[in-house]
């Protein structure tokens, strides 16, 4: 089955303890994102890339670091995470070449930062 | 600097009637994108619809259209038919930025079908 998949699913952690969230996708895909969506702001855009080695800024990638050493798997990474990064986490994918069309969510991981 | 706006926070529609869900943008790139996802109470993001800054047709997929108009820079969703199964969130997105492949989300609208 074509999916996204993210781990964990739910995580509470404390101020300052790094964390990883895990993202893979079997579908082959080029691109892959990272957003954050919270209570009125809708999603925003932490991080994407356009293939393996290459990574951009999104709007907001203050406080988190990526890295896509191979196609499949785009790993977020929180080296000191803080009560504001709390939040619910997307990653997505998709196979445009160039051109982004339709990108395949992942279900979500739920970050609380006490 | 990119943005997609979404003025309605809340929409409530009858069962089998059409309704429409509003999307502005602000972009002075030629070429972008304009997509809508749904957002249902289970959390999950599920595509609905793409519309390219260059093409000249509405896009339709089902019972949703894209109504561009891209002079006054909206892209609103129509959804026709309206089902219990369409209350959920929906969210207008673009695509564009320094790279063309950066995405902004609106703030979303949640929409609820009575019976």
């Amino acid at each position: 089955e074509a999916q996204v998949t993210q781990n964990p699913r739910y995580l509470i952690t404390v101020t300052g303890k790094k964390l990883t969230v895990t993202c893979s996708q079997n579908m082959n895909h080029e691109y892959m994102s990272w957003y954050r969506q919270d209570p009125g702001l809708g999603l925003r855009q932490i991080y994407y890339s356009m293939n393996v080695e290459v990574t951009d800024k999104g709007d907001v990638p203050e406080g988190y670091k990526v890295s896509r050493k191979e196609k499949r798997n785009f790993p977020l990474i929180l080296e000191s995470p803080s009560p504001n990064q709390t939040s619910l986490y997307f990653c997505a994918s998709s196979g445009g070449r160039g051109v982004i069309y339709e990108q395949y969510f992942g279900p979500g991981t739920r970050l609380t930062v006490t | 600097a990119q943005k997609i706006t979404q003025t309605q926070p809340g929409m409530f529609v009858q069962e089998k009637e059409a309704v429409t869900l509003d999307c502005t943008y602000d972009t002075s790139d030629q070429s972008y994108g304009l997509f809508w996802y749904k957002q249902p109470s289970s959390g999950e993001m599920i595509f609905l619809i793409y519309q390219g800054s260059y093409d000249e047709q509405n896009a339709t997929e089902g019972r949703y259209s894209l109504n561009f108009q891209k002079a006054r820079k909206s892209a609103n969703l129509v959804i026709s038919a309206s089902q219990l199964g369409d209350s959920a969130m929906y969210f207008c997105a673009m695509r564009g930025g320094n790279t063309g492949n950066q995405f902004y989300f609106g703030t979303g609208t949640s929409l609820t079908v009575i019976p």
